[in-house]
């Protein structure tokens, strides 16, 4: 079973560009998480999708920030225009349902500049 | 104030020692998890626990859900094991993660 692909792996752009992150949840899981850490900082949730509905989105921390998941298959986790603070490692988990494990993707490394 | 608390923050071990994470929380959870992550690389996800203990290989997790508090155990250390623990809980009310800020653990040959 391939498990969680986000991609990609890392990105280094200037302030004000706009960057996309994609994720490949495990086929069959309708749950989907963004999470991001900043540099020492935890883990933050950013939002959640069931399917193709955003469930939960009280995580996200701007307009600058938009998440979509048409179909209900792959996310894609937009930001435009990208700011300095955004710099972190954005990690997509997915589940089959809250009863289940969670799996993570290697996470995608952002570096604005 | 983080939800989540995790110490300690820093370890290192000589290689063989048996090691000891620890995590409390302070808000009622359903679940609690205990993922790695190695430098560089991705999460993954070693346990979820809602009551008990769970063993797999040399890995133990504890969790008291009175004293909310859980422990991660690592017998016969080796230097593979090095990586950031972290620890995450799942609310009892919502579907989303609180994450402690981890714990890098390095063993040393």
């Amino acid at each position: 079973e391939a498990g969680v692909t986000q991609f990609p792996s890392h990105s280094v752009i200037e302030k004000g560009q706009t960057v996309t992150l994609r994720c490949d949840p495990i086929s069959g899981h309708d749950n989907l998480y963004w999470y991001r850490r900043v540099m020492g900082k935890e883990i933050k949730f950013l939002l959640h999708f069931v399917k193709e509905s955003k469930q939960d989105e009280s995580g996200m921390p701007n307009n600058r920030f938009l998440a979509e998941r048409t179909g209900g298959t792959y996310s894609t986790l937009k930001v435009q225009p990208a700011e300095l603070e955004d710099s972190g490692v954005y990690f997509c988990a997915s589940s089959q349902g809250l009863n289940y494990g969670y799996t993570f993707g290697s996470g995608t490394r952002l570096t604005v500049v | 104030k983080n939800e989540v608390e995790q110490s300690p923050q820093n370890l290192t071990a000589q290689e063989g020692e048996f090691i000891t994470i620890n995590c409390s929380y302070s808000v009622g959870i359903s679940a609690l998890h205990w993922l790695q992550q190695h430098p560089g690389g991705g999460i993954v996800s070693l346990f979820m626990l809602s009551s008990g203990k769970k063993k797999h290989g040399r890995l133990i997790a504890t969790i008291n859900i009175q004293e909310k508090h859980s422990s991660l155990h690592i017998t016969a250390s080796h230097p593979r094991d090095s990586a950031v623990y972290i620890c995450a809980v799942r609310l009892h009310a919502g579907n989303q993660f609180y994450f402690g800020t981890g714990t890098s653990l390095t063993v040393i040959p």
